[in-house]
């Protein structure tokens, strides 16, 4: 079955400084794969997707991730963190099967100090 | 949140009474979805749609939670009777072309 594994549920960084968050993910065949980002009180939006095409993923707010099929990784980062990125943020992979499911992570909560 | 519309944003209840949710995805989209989002974990799906059938709904609690979808536009998500643990956010997606969903603001409902 498929997963998706983020490794650290709280990540604290300083301001300015690189943001990585980790997602590990298990798929038999090549999978679409998402980062989400949830600011507190608010809805999940899309930070960025990668679907088979290059596999250096910009998106929005400086965010970028890169797909490593040897790895089976597909990490998020930006060079330098700002306040505002601070909140909860989710890796998902879709589903094999043609159901149009995602599989989430259980997400990771990035702070960031002054 | 990318083209759902969602109300009522809170909503506060004393336990076993009933409350409704509903959501529009604006553009009108095949792929429908309810998720249950309990505080500090992940979105939990519901129940999917397409256009007007259930695909999926085995992680319904179907004795308390029922959900429709009205023409394959709109739909409405109801609790009756609410329990504590239903306190949670409920979220409404759709799907894209590569199965990303865009999500509505969702709803806050406490249960006292």
């Amino acid at each position: 079955a498929q997963s998706v594994t983020q490794l650290g549920s709280h990540v604290s960084v300083s301001e300015g400084a690189l943001v990585l968050l980790r997602c590990n993910y298990s798929s038999s065949v090549p999978p679409y794969l998402f980062w989400y980002v949830q600011y507190p009180n608010q809805g999940l939006q899309l930070l960025l997707k990668y679907t088979s095409a290059a596999t250096l993923v910009k998106g929005i707010n400086g965010f970028e991730a890169e797909f490593k099929k040897s790895e089976t990784s597909f990490h998020l980062t930006k060079p330098s963190a700002h306040m505002s990125d601070a909140a909860e943020y989710f890796c998902a992979v879709s589903d094999a099967g043609n159901n149009r499911k995602l599989i989430w992570g259980l997400g990771t909560s990035l702070a960031v100090n002054p | 949140e990318a083209g759902v519309a969602q109300s009522p944003r809170y909503k506060i209840i004393e336990k076993r009474q009933s409350v409704a949710f509903w959501c529009n995805p604006i553009s009108g989209h095949a792929t429908l979805y309810w998720y249950q989002q309990i505080l500090g974990q992940g979105p939990k799906l519901l129940i999917q749609f397409q256009n007007n059938g259930v695909v999926d709904d085995s992680q319904l609690p179907k004795d308390r939670f029922s959900a429709e979808r009205l023409k394959g536009v709109d739909s409405t998500l109801k609790i009756q009777p609410a329990k504590l643990e239903d306190s949670a956010v409920y979220l409404c997606a759709w799907a894209g072309e590569y199965n990303e969903q865009f999500f509505g603001p969702g709803t806050r409902l406490t249960v006292l």
